[in-house]
């Protein structure tokens, strides 16, 4: 089945960088694009970006451009979400989500999350 | 960046109950409108995608109506396993956003 397993929870302190990964499995990797979506804690979602496994071509939320970096490795099918300059903010649960079917597309599945804490 | 407007935040209902949450665009998205469930401690789930289209294994209690800027997500006899949060999500253009949720409690 297809399914996203995300890394571990992080801790971090304010000024720092996190990097989560994000593993795909049950599909081609390169077929659909992934994105990162957030949620801080007893808040909605709020999208980050997305990028394009085939080429690695991104695309940015202004909030975040200069801060985020999306990549990938598709050797091992796992995409990256790199944040900078962490502030207590950015303390959230951070997800990511496939992008299936075409116009309009939904995402399905998502990861199960990755809680980035931010504290000094 | 088009805004997208949920209502109610929140919503006290029992079981058996028919309830109805809206989203409201800031613009026209056509048919780009998503639903989806959040149980706590999870991720969110899609439900219904284009609008009005069920997604595979969702159950048939739920059901999808609108396009344009103005959308409604309708369950129709409530079960227990249907308490939880509801987004509502643009996928018209980018930065995709997201209702503010819909909390939907056991009364």
């Amino acid at each position: 089945q297809v399914q996203l397993v995300q890394s571990g929870a992080e801790v971090k302190k304010p000024g720092a960088a996190v990097k989560v990964s994000c593993k795909a499995s049950g599909y081609t990797f390169s077929d659909q694009y992934m994105h990162w979506v957030r949620q801080a804690p007893g808040q909605g979602l709020e999208w980050l970006g997305w990028i394009n496994p085939s080429s690695g071509g991104t695309n940015y939320a202004q909030n975040f451009q200069g801060r985020v970096s999306l990549t990938r490795d598709t050797s091992i099918s796992t995409a990256y979400m790199e944040l900078n300059r962490l502030t207590s903010d950015d303390t959230a649960v951070y997800y990511c989500a496939r992008a299936y079917g075409e116009f309009p597309f939904r995402f399905d599945p998502w990861g199960q999350g990755t809680l980035v804490t931010v504290s000094s | 960046d088009i805004q997208v407007t949920q209502s109610p935040s929140s919503l006290s209902a029992s079981v058996g109950d028919r309830v109805t949450i809206t989203c409201r665009a800031s613009q026209s998205i056509s048919n780009y409108l998503n639903w989806y469930e959040q149980k706590p401690g999870k991720a969110p789930k899609v439900l219904i995608y284009a609008a009005s289209i069920l997604q595979s294994g969702v159950p048939s209690r739920f059901s999808g109506s609108g396009s344009g800027a103005d959308f409604t997500l309708t369950i129709s006899s409530l079960q227990p396993e249907d308490f939880a949060t509801y987004y509502c999500q643009q996928s018209y253009n980018t930065p995709y956003t997201f209702g503010q949720g819909t909390k939907l409690e056991i009364k």
